[in-house]
């Protein structure tokens, strides 16, 4: 079975510019999360998404940043205009059911370095 | 504010003695933890985890343990191998309501000498 996969591995890009960022979760998973890591501190949620739905989006930082899951299938995370404290790792997690605890699975994560 | 927090950003232990890893909590609405091992360039891989009704899980080298008055809990790997070297997250979850995000510490990076 394929992992959380998630595109591109890096992105390397200019303030003011437009980065979109791609998730593909575990077939099956009803529950997708966006989490992100700035150098040396710790992974900060950013959203969930339970199938097409935001259930929660307490953790986006502002408005420049937009989270789509189409279908209920994919996720891209868009930042317009990035900014510098953009730069960091960014990780999609999913995991199944809508009930009780939830195992969180990984994806590789994107790194993101808006110069 | 930091809700999870590991104190400890490093450890370095030998080959074949026990690893002991801590990590602190201050919401007690937490009721699910979880640690997660992540080497450079991957993601967090899901290691071990404990609920709060528990104070002890096992899953063969690795025994997580959690005392619900002091908010703290420990993973302990025992033996330690060289393999075991990596960044370990500890992370909490509350369950209740319908969303299951994790809260995260900021890692302690573990490094098992041969």
């Amino acid at each position: 079975e394929a992992g959380v996969t998630q595109f591109p591995s890096h992105s390397v890009i200019e303030k003011g510019q437009t980065v979109t960022l791609r998730c593909d979760p575990i077939s099956g998973h009803d529950n997708l999360y966006w989490y992100r890591r700035v150098m040396g501190k710790e992974i900060k949620f950013l959203l969930h998404f339970v199938k097409e739905s935001k259930q929660d989006e307490s953790g986006m930082p502002n408005n420049r940043f937009l989270a789509e899951r189409t279908g209920g299938t994919y996720s891209t995370l868009k930042v317009q205009p990035a900014e510098l404290e953009d730069s960091g790792v960014y990780f999609c997690a999913s995991s199944p059911g809508t009930g009780g605890y939830n195992e969180q699975f990984f994806g590789p994560g994107t790194r993101l370095t808006v110069l | 504010d930091q809700q999870v927090k590991q104190n400890s950003p490093s450890l370095s232990v030998q080959e074949g003695r026990i690893s002991i890893l801590n990590c602190d909590y201050t919401n007690s609405m937490f009721d699910y933890f979880l640690w997660y091992k992540k080497y450079p360039a991957e993601g967090p891989t899901f290691l071990i985890s404990i609920s709060s009704i528990k104070d002890k899980n096992e899953d063969g080298r690795f025994t997580v343990f959690l005392n619900k008055s002091a908010k703290h809990l420990s993973l302990h790997i025992v033996p330690s191998q060289p393999g075991d070297s990596a960044v370990y997250f500890c992370a909490a979850q509350n369950s209740g309501g319908s969303n299951y995000k994790l809260t995260f510490g900021k890692g302690t990076l573990l490094t098992v000498n041969p």
